[in-house]
C-alpha cells in the first residue's frame, strides 16, 4: 500500500512568490492534515479535512495561507504572497479515523 | 510554558543499551498519546500509539502513559544503531490537531 506522498520535495522561491504545494493521503483515508515545522520549533498543527470539508483552520498562520481538497482526495496548499517566515518543512498526513496519523516525507520550503 | 517539553537532547548510548525518552505535558484533555521516529530528511514514522493511561509493548518498544502525572514515556530495549533517529512524542485532545515536542536526537553507538 502506497503511503503518504508530497510534492514538490522541495522548493526554493523568492519572497512575494506563490507556491502551491501537494499531499496525496492514503487511499480510503478521510482525514488529511497538514502541518509545518519551521527552523529550530516543533511541529505545530496547521488544518484538518474531513472528505473535501475543513473541520479544523485555527492552526493557518494567516490569510496568506489556503488550504483545498477538493473531491476529498489530495489536498493543496498555497501561500500567496510567501514570506521569509513561511520557510521550513510543511508535512501532510492522514488517518482513516481520528486517532492514528500516518506522515508524509515533507515538502521543504525556502523563501529567499 | 508549552503544552508539550521535551527534551531535545542529544542523547547517545552504546549499543544494546535501555532507551528512555519522555515528555510531560501540561493540558489534562489530552488523551491521545503518540510516540514518532523521525530519520533525517524523511517524515515522522508512527511508532507507538496509546490511549488514556497504561503502557503498550510492541517488540523492542514500550510507551508509558501517566496521566495522574502529566508524563509519558518510551523505552527502547536492546538498542541498534538503526534506532539512532530523532523521536517525537505527540499528543492530542480529539485525535486529529496533535501537538508536537520538539523530539530528542538519538545515537546508538555500535
Amino acid at each position: 500500500e502506497a503511503g503518504v506522498t508530497q510534492f514538490p520535495s522541495h522548493s526554493v522561491i523568492e519572497k512575494g512568490q506563490t507556491v502551491t504545494l501537494r499531499c496525496d493521503p492514503i487511499s480510503g483515508h478521510d482525514n488529511l492534515y497538514w502541518y509545518r515545522r519551521v527552523m529550530g520549533k516543533e511541529i505545530k498543527f496547521l488544518l484538518h479535512f474531513v472528505k473535501e470539508s475543513k473541520q479544523d483552520e485555527s492552526g493557518m498562520p494567516n490569510n496568506r495561507f489556503l488550504a483545498e481538497r477538493t473531491g476529498g482526495t489530495y489536498s493543496t496548499l498555497k501561500v500567496q504572497p510567501a514570506e521569509l517566515e513561511d520557510s521550513g518543512v510543511y508535512f501532510c498526513a492522514s488517518s482513516p479515523s481520528s486517532d492514528t496519523q500516518y506522515f508524509g516525507p515533507g515538502t521543504r520550503l525556502t523563501v529567499t | 510554558q508549552k503544552e508539550v517539553e521535551q527534551d531535545p537532547g542529544p542523547l547517545s548510548v552504546p549499543e544494546g543499551a535501555i532507551v528512555s525518552l519522555n515528555c510531560t505535558y501540561s493540558n489534562s484533555a489530552f488523551q491521545y498519546f503518540m510516540w514518532y521516529r523521525q530519520y533525517s530528511r524523511k517524515g515522522p514514522e508512527l511508532l507507538m500509539y496509546t490511549y488514556s493511561s497504561g503502557n503498550k509493548e510492541d517488540g523492542r518498544f514500550t510507551a508509558q502513559v501517566d496521566k495522574s502525572s502529566k508524563y509519558i514515556s518510551l523505552f527502547i530495549r536492546d538498542s541498534q544503531p538503526s534506532d539512532s533517529a530523532t523521536y517525537l512524542c505527540a499528543m492530542s485532545a480529539s485525535g486529529n490537531d496533535m501537538r508536537f515536542g520538539a523530539g530528542t536526537r538519538l545515537t546508538v553507538k555500535p
